[in-house]
């Protein structure tokens, strides 16, 4: 059982390109979530999903779209990259929703030149 | 607004004991989370707190106290293995968590 798995593991993008940072998870949760973990900051919300077929935008959602079109998998597309959104982004999801335990993906390193 | 504070940076030694603060500020409150993240690494879960009190798991305890918004992480005879960062988050009224930037805690021999 892989748990949740991220791809790619890093990536340098230049500004301006579209990117698609793409999530799955083994363990039948209902719940995703896409999240940015930048130094001195704590992680912040971009996405969410409940279930699938639904998305919730989060703290910081803009430059940023998910899709949810089944329970595995959630992608996020960046559409035109700009150096700000460089960062760590990881994925992460729970049973049912926020109240439950979050279980994190390994994350994906983006470089925005 | 909503905030969550804890000390950036905490060191300490081998064998010891050392206490990890968050305080909180939410709309409304539902629980407090810890997680512990080694560096490059996922954060990974530690603890869940609703009620107030400590709940012991092993070396590690978290307390929580919803009449000041605190919450700490005791962790006991430290190993090396334990320097990571510890993230707090709080759940608000809707259930989002709120994340505080972590506490680096460095492990001295």
């Amino acid at each position: 059982i892989a748990g949740i798995t991220q791809a790619p593991t890093s990536q340098i993008l230049a500004a301006g390109r579209r990117m698609t940072l793409r999530c799955t998870q083994d363990m039948r949760h209902n719940a995703m979530y896409w999240y940015r973990q930048d130094l001195g900051l704590g992680l912040r919300l971009i996405h969410y999903s409940n279930t699938a077929g639904t998305t919730g935008k989060g703290e910081v959602p803009d430059g940023y779209s998910v899709s949810r079109a089944n329970t595995d998998d959630f992608p996020l597309t960046l559409a035109s990259a700009v150096p700000s959104q460089t960062s760590v982004y990881f994925c992460a999801s729970s049973e049912e929703g926020p109240e439950d335990t979050q279980y994190f993906g390994p994350g994906t390193r983006l470089t925005v030149l | 607004g909503q905030n969550i504070d804890q000390p950036t940076e905490m060191t300490a030694t081998e064998g010891a004991i050392v206490q990890i603060n968050c305080t909180y500020q939410t709309s409304g409150f539902n629980g407090l989370f810890w997680y512990q993240q080694h560096a490059g690494e996922a954060p990974t879960f530690l603890s869940y707190n609703v009620l107030d009190g400590l709940e012991e798991k092993g070396r590690f305890s978290s307390f929580l106290s919803r009449s000041k918004g605190y919450s700490y992480l005791l962790l006991k005879e430290l190993q090396m293995k334990d320097s990571a960062s510890y993230l707090c988050a709080a759940s608000d009224s809707n259930y989002q968590l709120i994340w505080g930037a972590g506490t680096k805690l460095i492990i001295k021999p």
